[in-house]
C-alpha cells in the first residue's frame, strides 16, 4: 500500500504559484520523497526527490518537514500545462526502492 | 537523452493473439520496469529487470511474459490475454534499481483486447 496521503484536487490560478502538500507520517530514516506528475495520457514524468533536505531544480522546489512526516511540491508560476495528476511517492530500502503510488492529486490550474 | 521509447503506441488485438510490447532506452541505464496503468487508476508495478535479470514479478499471470536482451530494451510478449488486461502499459528506467534513482518513462502502449 502507498505510504502517503494527498488531497485528491486542487485548483490553481495561472501564474501563482501551486503548493501541493503531502503525508507520510510512517516514513523511515532510508526512505525519499519522490515527486510525479502525469499529464493525459502520457507516461509519468519525474519532478524532484529528497531524503532530508530541501531541493530545488529548473520545475519545482522540494520542502520536507523537520521530522519528515510531511512535504510540500512548489510549482513557482504554474501554467494551463502544468495541469496533471501529481503523485508523491515515499521509497527506499523497505519497498526494495520500487516506486508504491497512491491515487495522486489532481491538479487544475485555471487562466 | 533523457528518453524511453515504446512501441507501437497502440495496439489491438483478440484473445488468441500473440504479440509483444518493446521499450528502448539509451541512457545507459541498468533498471527497467513493466508497470501497468487502468484508466483513472495509478500505474501498478508488474516486473523490474537489474543487470538484465528479472529481479521482482509481482505476481503477473504468465500470459504477460517479459524479456530483457539487453541492457538497452525490454520487452513484454502477450498470449492469450483477456479483456481486462486493456490498459496502458508503461516502460521506465533508471541508473539502477537501488539507492533513490529516478525512473523516467516512455509514453507508453495503449492496450487494447477484444
Amino acid at each position: 500500500d502507498a505510504k502517503t496521503t494527498q488531497p485528491p484536487s486542487m485548483d490553481c490560478a495561472e501564474g501563482r504559484a501551486a503548493n501541493l502538500p503531502c503525508n507520510h507520517s510512517t516514513i523511515s530514516g532510508n526512505e525519499y520523497v519522490y515527486w510525479y506528475r502525469q499529464i493525459h495520457s502520457q507516461g509519468p514524468q519525474y519532478i524532484i526527490h529528497g531524503l532530508k533536505n530541501n531541493e530545488t531544480n529548473e520545475m519545482a522546489s522540494l520542502i520536507i518537514t523537520e521530522d519528515r512526516k510531511s512535504s510540500t511540491l512548489i510549482l513557482p508560476h504554474a501554467t494551463l500545462r502544468d495541469t496533471a495528476v501529481y503523485y508523491c511517492i515515499v521509497s527506499g530500502e523497505g519497498s526494495n526502492y520500487q516506486l508504491i503510488w497512491g491515487a495522486g492529486t489532481k491538479l487544475i490550474i485555471k487562466p | 537523452d533523457t528518453e524511453v521509447t515504446q512501441t507501437p503506441k497502440h495496439l489491438v488485438m483478440g484473445m488468441t493473439n500473440k504479440k509483444s510490447l518493446k521499450c528502448e532506452q539509451h541512457m545507459g541505464h541498468r533498471a527497467m520496469y513493466w508497470y501497468k496503468q487502468k484508466a483513472k487508476k495509478p500505474p501498478e508495478l508488474m516486473f523490474v529487470y537489474s543487470y538484465e535479470k528479472l529481479s521482482i514479478n509481482e505476481s503477473v499471470p504468465s500470459r504477460f511474459s517479459p524479456e530483457c536482451p539487453n541492457s538497452s530494451l525490454l520487452n513484454l510478449h502477450l498470449h492469450a490475454l483477456q479483456p481486462e488486461d486493456s490498459a496502458l502499459y508503461l516502460c521506465a528506467s533508471s541508473r539502477d534499481g537501488t539507492g533513490g534513482y529516478e525512473q523516467y518513462f516512455g509514453p507508453g502502449t495503449r492496450l487494447t483486447v477484444t
